[in-house]
């Protein structure tokens, strides 16, 4: 059993669309993480939330952290083919230091 | 500063064989993870050395062993080699040793045939 459900796992957009994608869990997270990852690369994190509720922008992107920390969102606004990629969220649960990832969502953004 | 570096860039191997990766972390860290990301999959927690000590382990047999040095530089050994362990193997580093922003590698992709 995944830990870290993330849906929907492919996503296949036009340039300038909106979307929004799905990180769940049963657990409770201290804090919860999300990567982006290009093929051959390693991933590179977008954002950390730490508080129940928590909102954080990048840019054309906004994070959401749930109010009882056990799931979050990431929407994408008028994206673009440079957001293509594999986006991970990923989370650590109690006192242990063990980042716990989901299996990713596959973006690709047509021009 | 170059980040995070990892050696080799890819790998081959044959069932049964041992393998070494490296990994060197970012300047002023000394907290190194690993991990394994299989096809399709997000990353998997290995184990994680602070101190020359492995700190956590994630679930994995005891074929899969590691070393971190004083330089804070760190070896993940393999032995005894299974196809399913081809995979992309990640180093992650962070300065400290919990829920700090951990930076990766670009990776090692092992393939054992």
């Amino acid at each position: 059993t995944q830990l870290l459900e993330q849906s929907p796992q492919f996503l296949s957009i036009q340039e300038g669309e909106n979307l929004t994608v799905y990180c769940n869990s049963s657990s409770v997270f201290s804090s919860l993480q999300w990567y982006r990852q290009e093929p051959g690369e390693g991933p590179v994190l977008l954002v950390t939330v730490v508080t129940g509720g928590e909102v954080k922008k990048l840019k054309r992107l906004t994070f959401q952290f749930g109010d009882a920390r056990k799931d979050s969102s990431l929407h994408i606004t008028a994206a673009q083919p440079g957001d293509t990629g594999l986006y991970l969220c990923a989370g650590y649960t109690g006192a242990n230091s063990k980042l716990t990832f989901g299996k990713g969502i596959t973006l690709s953004v047509r021009p | 500063d170059a980040g995070v570096t990892q050696s080799p860039t890819h790998l081959i191997k044959t069932r049964g064989q041992q393998v070494t990766l490296r990994c060197s972390p970012k300047s002023g860290h000394d907290t190194v993870s690993w991990y394994q990301q299989a096809l399709g999959q997000g990353p998997q927690f290995i184990f994680q050395y602070y101190e020359e000590e492995e700190r956590q382990r994630g679930n994995f047999p005891d074929r899969f062993s590691g070393h971190q040095f004083p330089n804070y530089s760190s070896e993940l050994n393999v032995n005894a080699l299974l196809l399913g362990d081809s995979a992309l193997y990640l180093c992650a580093s962070s300065p400290g040793q919990a829920y700090n922003e951990q930076f990766f590698g670009p990776g090692t992709r092992l393939t054992v045939l």
